[in-house]
């Protein structure tokens, strides 16, 4: 497809498990975003790629998250020692460069639901 | 620390009405204010954007108004439909220059329209 990709689309996790949540970017866009959001509320930035180098990672909520892009294409987060806190809906989004002012348009993905039970 | 406060929490607009949804911001440094719209269960969309040179842009039925002076912008959705009741966000970015691509999202404007 053309979009974005994510998987799984549902993640059920029982607290203290590792999870991995993937993305596939819309091919050839340079600018990777992964947002978290809670149910109700606006996304909130988690981390920021441009190719395979992770330019922002302020958003991150602890250590126990970690995201990587080692190709530049497709991007893992990774969710260590789930805690109930962490349910909620994690968005990926791509953009063909977000340093072009004619670019700067995020594509999202349908996101994957982390449940932690 | 909420960047971008939006209102209403929810709003409903009769069929032909017009929706408007506002938001207002802190930090000077933001010079990008996109509006997307989420369909449940799906990622948000890119509705309309605007820049701070501009106090108005219209695409379609859709027009974002903007007050610098007031740090405030604001969707206007003409002749309401429908298929327009979703969850609007509005959202902020800091000017390029420093820029790591990050948006700051208002909380969400659920709509309804009614036929």
């Amino acid at each position: 497809g053309a979009g974005v990709s994510q998987s799984p689309r549902y993640k059920v996790a029982k607290r203290g498990q590792d999870v991995a949540l993937r993305c596939d970017p819309i091919s050839g866009h340079v600018s990777l975003f992964w947002y978290q959001q809670a149910l109700g509320q606006g996304p909130e930035f988690l981390t920021y790629f441009q190719n395979e180098a992770q330019l922002d990672k302020s958003g991150l909520p602890s250590d126990r998250f970690f995201a990587e892009r080692p190709e530049g294409s497709v991007s893992t987060l990774k969710i260590q020692r789930t805690q109930q806190e962490d349910s909620a809906v994690y968005l990926c989004a791509s953009s063909f460069s977000f340093d072009s002012p004619t670019n700067e348009k995020l594509f999202f993905g349908s996101g994957t639901q982390l449940s932690v039970l | 620390q909420q960047q971008v406060k939006q209102s209403p929490q929810s709003l409903i607009v009769q069929k032909g009405g017009i929706s408007i949804i506002n938001c207002a911001y802190e930090n000077t440094a933001f010079d990008y204010f996109p509006w997307y719209q989420q369909f449940p269960g799906k990622g948000p969309a890119l509705l309309i954007a605007i820049r701070p040179d501009v106090s108005e842009k219209k695409e379609g039925r859709f027009t974002i108004s903007f007050n610098k002076s007031a740090k405030q912008f604001s969707l206007h959705i003409m002749d309401s439909q429908p298929g327009d009741s979703a969850t609007y966000f509005c959202a902020a970015s800091p000017n390029r220059s420093s820029n790591t691509g990050k948006l700051i999202f208002g909380q969400g404007t659920t709509l309804q329209v009614k036929p």
